[in-house]
């Protein structure tokens, strides 16, 4: 069975900061993984996509790699800012069916 | 496209009572899923569909919950009879293969 795990779980920076989310997977036989982001009280947002064929995406300031082999993924966050502040949750796929990691809740201070 | 369209976003009722949550995917998407959220469990599937078939509901709570997509543009989610520990934000989510999910807003359950 697909276990994802995030870390850190909470993580509090001044703005300005670059920042790396960290999501791992036990099982490497995925399609693709998927990062999202979720205001409180708010539906999921999809960031970043990244085929289990790539090794990255960019998107603004965000970057998210992937390394299939050792079960991670990390999103990097340049030049944070304090509408960045959000839940970041990545999922993979791995068979049309997304699991979810428990998320990261990020504070992005002025 | 609107997107993925739930209602009621807002339902509070009372344990005992059925429960009816709506879901109108992204037109265009063949798979269609169902997730709840809460504090102590995060996102979990409840139930996904691929091209209105159901593909795998193993984890559907328990005979309480139902889940239907009789066409491509529609999909229901039953609790019947709702209990307090049904209380959640139920999403709905719709994709095509190996591409991105598109989440909708949720509905916020509460039974009392």
């Amino acid at each position: 069975k697909q276990e994802v795990t995030q870390i850190p779980a909470a993580l509090s920076v001044p703005e300005g900061e670059n920042l790396v989310l960290n999501c791992s997977f036990t099982d490497s036989a995925i399609y693709n993984l998927q990062w999202f982001r979720q205001d409180p009280g708010k539906g999921l947002t999809s960031l970043l996509l990244i085929q289990s064929s790539q090794r990255e995406q960019t998107s603004g300031r965000l970057n998210a790699s992937l390394d299939k082999s050792s079960g991670r993924s990390t999103l990097y966050i340049a030049a944070s800012q304090p509408g960045d502040s959000a839940t970041y949750l990545c999922a993979v796929d791995a068979g049309n069916m997304l699991t979810f990691g428990g998320g990261t809740r990020l504070m992005v201070k002025p | 496209d609107a997107g993925v369209i739930q209602s009621p976003r807002h339902e509070v009722t009372e344990m005992g009572q059925e429960v009816t949550l709506r879901c109108k995917p992204i037109s265009g998407h063949n798979s269609l899923f169902w997730y709840r959220q809460t504090m102590m469990r995060g996102l979990e599937l409840l139930i996904y569909f691929n091209n209105n078939v159901p593909i795998d509901d193993s984890g559907m709570p328990e005979d309480r919950f139902s889940a239907k997509m009789p066409n491509a543009s529609f999909s229901t989610l039953k609790i019947q009879p709702s209990e307090p520990r049904d209380s959640a934000v139920y999403f709905c989510a719709s994709s095509n293969r190996d591409t991105e999910a598109f989440f909708g807003q949720g509905t916020r359950l509460t039974v009392v």
